[in-house]
């Protein structure tokens, strides 16, 4: 079956940058695209864009796309996300997240456990 | 931009039918999806482009878009139904959600 298994927390201070991973598992890898949400403690869903994983196209959110970067492994069907010059406001809860087409359409069918992000000093 | 706005709370007794709503300028010229977000767990998609049901959620949860508002109905409501709830539409080319709902089974 289908699973999205992402990789551990992490503890950044403040400049750096971080790159959480999302395995992809039990699917095509190619057919259907990959979204990236956080979502900050008590705050609502916050979408940062996705990343087609059949040619590599991605598209970021205006407020992320000048520092997040989203690539992927198709031998490893994995997916990463990499954000950097981190400030206190990107602590949050990371997930990856399965759109029904290759292209976005429907995003969330499956979704990954969720990958803590916490930007400390 | 976009906007989508949900109720902070609902609360339906056991048995009751919860009705969650989702508003927002242009929202009729756009599919609506709907999420459950169970406490410290990633959300589940319960109902997409609108009124459609993912395999595997049960028939008591629909959708409907009326003008600019959708609608989430869970009819027969239960215990493990309390939870948070979240709309989310496209807007061009950008993904929106609610600030989401929480569903309180009392």
């Amino acid at each position: 079956q289908v699973h999205l298994v992402q990789s551990g927390a992490e503890v950044k201070k403040p400049g750096a940058s971080v790159k959480v991973s999302c395995k992809a598992s039990g699917y095509t890898f190619s057919s259907h695209a990959i979204h990236w949400l956080r979502q900050a403690p008590g705050q609502r869903l916050e979408w940062m864009g996705w990343i087609d994983t059949g040619n590599g196209n991605r598209r970021y959110t205006q407020k992320f796309q000048d520092r997040v970067s989203f690539t992927r492994d198709t031998s490893a069907t994995t997916v990463y996300i990499e954000l950097s010059s981190l400030r206190f406001e990107d602590t949050a809860v990371y997930y990856c997240a399965r759109d029904l087409q290759s292209t976005p359409t429907v995003l969330g069918d499956y979704w990954g456990q969720g990958t803590r992000v916490t930007v400390s000093s | 931009s976009l906007e989508l706005t949900q109720p902070p709370s609902v609360s339906v007794p056991p048995g009751q039918t919860a009705f969650i709503t989702c508003s927002g300028d242009r929202l009729e010229t756009t599919y609506v999806s709907w999420y459950q977000q169970q406490p410290g767990q990633s959300p589940l998609l319960v109902i997409y482009q609108n009124n459609k049901r993912p395999s595997g959620i049960p028939e008591r949860f629909s959708g409907s878009k009326s003008g600019n508002t959708a609608t989430l109905t869970i009819s027969g409501t239960q215990a493990l139904d309390e939870a948070d709830y979240y709309c989310q539409a496209w807007d061009r080319i950008n993904v929106v959600f609610g600030g989401g709902t929480k569903l309180t089974v009392l």
